[in-house]
């Protein structure tokens, strides 16, 4: 079963504009990570943010991240038409040793020209 | 670096055919991971080797899912029996953290469409 749960489940903005995702999980991380899918591709990892760290930047994107809520907010500014895609958190739990990703039921985001 | 590559991009079999996928790392990742996507729902874990040891599998891999790394390099992941249930993207996955990178670097996916 999936981790956690993200919200909105999908989301349409104009060109220019800023969009904000958010995500929450269930279990103590080791860090949480955002990725993008685009239609039928594979995943790119965006950015990682540790479970010590509070918020990260890198480029456009702007992640945050309250592990007393358990949550995460990833920022896109002045999003393009390119970004359209799906968005997805994926965290690490701090139990597992296999460090797999457990995924968000992800996000997506549609930015109109 | 190439990236992760995986084979075939797409299949389409019939019920109770057996089908099997590849997955070639990124050559210096010791870590593998295979996850499945069904259609609007994020990734999830299936198995996952260290070098050529299967370490953990989900309780989503049932008898008819194998999956081997022999010598440590690629993986292949074979459905015996296949059921339209199987229908889904299968996502092959590498990461190599005693290089200090966490993240995991995804390849295309294979389609697989059973009818």
């Amino acid at each position: 079963s999936q981790q956690g749960e993200e919200d909105p489940q999908a989301l349409s903005i104009q060109e220019g504009e800023n969009a904000t995702m958010n995500c929450s999980y269930k279990t103590s991380i080791n860090n949480l990570q955002w990725y993008r899918q685009n239609s039928g591709r594979g995943l790119v990892h965006l950015i990682l943010i540790r479970s010590n760290e509070r918020e990260k930047h890198s480029g456009r994107l702007r992640v945050t991240l309250d592990t007393s809520k358990k949550s995460s907010s990833l920022l896109i500014t002045a999003s393009r038409a390119a970004d359209t895609a799906s968005y997805f958190c994926a965290t690490e739990s701090r139990m597992d040793s296999s460090y797999k990703l457990i995924f968000g039921s992800g996000t997506r985001l549609l930015v109109r020209p | 670096d190439t990236g992760v590559s995986q084979n075939p991009r797409h299949k389409i079999t019939k019920r109770g055919q057996n089908v099997t996928f590849r997955c070639d790392p990124i050559s210096e990742h010791n870590r593998l991971y295979w996850y499945r996507q069904t259609l609007g729902q994020g990734p999830e874990f299936l198995t996952y080797f260290q070098n050529e040891a299967q370490l953990e599998k989900s309780r989503l891999l049932s008898d008819r899912f194998s999956a081997e790394r022999p010598k440590g390099s690629f993986s292949t992941l074979e459905i015996q029996r296949t059921e339209q249930g199987d229908s889904a993207m299968y996502l092959c996955a590498s990461s190599h953290r005693d290089l200090g990178a966490y993240e995991q670097y995804f390849g295309p996916g294979t389609r697989l469409t059973v009818t």
